[in-house]
């Protein structure tokens, strides 16, 4: 089997600074996505891309942004934190992006603003 | 838009009783969306528990099962007899029949199982 790591699993930041999260994937997927997950409420697609090097924006891109360097990582970067969007970001990966693929997950980052 | 309501936690039960965790959905823009059920255990990452992608049709995991009902626009996860183990947060998610799986995530239950 394969894992999802995301780094750091705390990030602690100032409001205006930008902020990166990382993710790594061992599974040889083709597809990743950026999901942000508010108390209480649903996940919501932030962004996702279907191969290296291609991004897509989701629902909730703006004032993100994201870099998929490579096959097996993918970035986000908070442009301006804001106390409003303190969160837990979770980053995933599937085989492809048809109908039904089963998404991974990491265990999730938490974005504190201070 | 389409939208996810499931179940508001938490939940308490007794162990080797039986659980039923309501999820209904409304989808706009998909006809026959896929529906699935993903948990997360304590400590670990959010994880598929079971999918139903055909009307009618009802998935199976763990003890778990989940019928896929259009008439009601409903998949409610149920289990006959519960475990300590199975405290979780249960996440109902319905997705896109079309080219992209786009999700759409209800805000989850948190179940507690007590011994």
């Amino acid at each position: 089997g394969g894992i999802i790591t995301q780094t750091p699993k705390f990030l602690i930041g100032q409001e205006g600074q930008k902020l990166t999260l990382k993710c790594q994937q061992n599974f040889n997927h083709d597809t990743m996505y950026w999901y942000r997950q508010d108390s209480g409420k649903g996940l919501r697609l932030i962004y996702y891309s279907i191969t290296e090097n291609d991004l897509q924006k989701g629902d909730l891109s703006e004032g993100y942004d994201a870099s998929r360097e490579k096959k097996s990582s993918f970035s986000l970067t908070v442009t301006s934190a804001q106390k409003n969007e303190m969160a837990v970001f979770l980053c995933a990966s599937s085989i492809g992006t048809g109908a039904g693929n089963t998404l991974y997950f990491g265990e999730g980052s938490r974005l504190i603003v201070v | 838009g389409d939208s996810v309501t499931q179940t508001e936690g938490p939940v308490t039960v007794s162990e080797s009783e039986s659980l039923i965790i309501n999820c209904t959905y409304s989808a706009t823009s998909i006809a026959y969306p896929n529906l699935f059920w993903y948990v997360r255990y304590p400590g670990e990452g959010l994880q598929l528990l079971l999918k139903v992608i055909t009307a009618g049709q009802k998935g199976s995991s763990r003890g778990f099962e989940a019928t896929y009902n259009k008439e009601t626009t409903s998949f409610h996860l149920q289990k006959a007899s519960v475990q300590e183990s199975d405290s979780a947060v249960y996440y109902c998610a319905l997705g896109d029949d079309g080219s992209f799986n786009k999700l759409t995530f209800g805000a989850g239950t948190r179940l507690a199982v007590c011994p």
